[in-house]
């Protein structure tokens, strides 16, 4: 399975200013979800874009899709120190049911 | 929201021994579950694919033989890691989707398993 590629590896901003990672990947895609996880956490899901929408918002995140370039974006909108995690990509492929991850990027908040 | 669980949280056990992992999903019926393992800083990797009733559907290089999985029903999936070694040791998480779900996973809070 192809493994998306997020970027920056690691992140670190003080709080209010915005986050912007990205994402990219290789294969055709039914949607592609965004994921937070706490250190030595779970996973929660943010955030689920199909492969037909351009932009999705939920309330501080804002995510792009542009299918032409494989590539997504997660925008946090004044960032606050809990939203320190790390943020994974997952892709669904066509035709597939499984999640293929990304190998995240590590956002650290100051206060 | 759908909750899953795991169970244990960590365990820590010696070289050779074998370790049983639980995944229930708690307010859904979950047809399929996954199994992902993440070692530190790094990303998850799927293991397996779970569908209850029958057998379960293994990557590429994960050996079927050390990582049993049985989903026997639509709430519960269990890993047992087979005499595990101190390179099994690991962070393994499940997932699971509901039975009406598209693609979206509900994921465990993962299991710290550490083999001495």
């Amino acid at each position: 399975s192809q493994q998306g590629e997020e970027d920056p590896q690691a992140l670190s901003i003080q709080e209010g200013e915005n986050a912007t990672m990205n994402c990219s990947y290789k294969t055709s895609i039914n949607n592609l979800q965004w994921y937070r996880q706490n250190s030595g956490r779970g996973l929660v899901h943010l955030i689920l874009i199909r492969s037909n929408e351009r932009e999705k918002h939920s309330g501080r995140l804002r995510v792009t899709l542009d299918t032409s370039k494989k590539s997504s974006s997660l925008l946090i909108t004044a960032s606050r120190a809990a939203d320190t995690a790390s943020y994974f990509c997952a892709t669904a492929e066509s035709g597939y049911s499984t999640l293929t991850f990304g190998k995240g990027t590590m956002l650290l908040v100051s206060p | 929201g759908a909750v899953v669980s795991q169970h244990p949280s960590w365990v820590i056990c010696k070289s050779g021994t074998s370790v049983k992992i639980e995944c229930r999903s708690l307010d859904f019926q979950a047809t399929t579950m996954f199994w992902y393992r993440q070692f530190p800083k790094q990303s998850l990797m799927l293991m397996a694919t779970s569908n209850e009733g029958s057998k379960a559907t293994y990557e590429q290089g994960v050996e079927k033989d050390k990582f049993l999985i049985n989903h026997a029903s639509l709430t519960l999936s269990t890993l047992t890691v087979t005499s595990a070694h101190p390179e099994d040791s690991s962070f393994y998480i499940c997932s699971a989707r509901d039975r009406g779900g598209i693609n979206e996973q509900f994921f465990g809070p993962g299991t710290r398993l550490t083999v001495l």
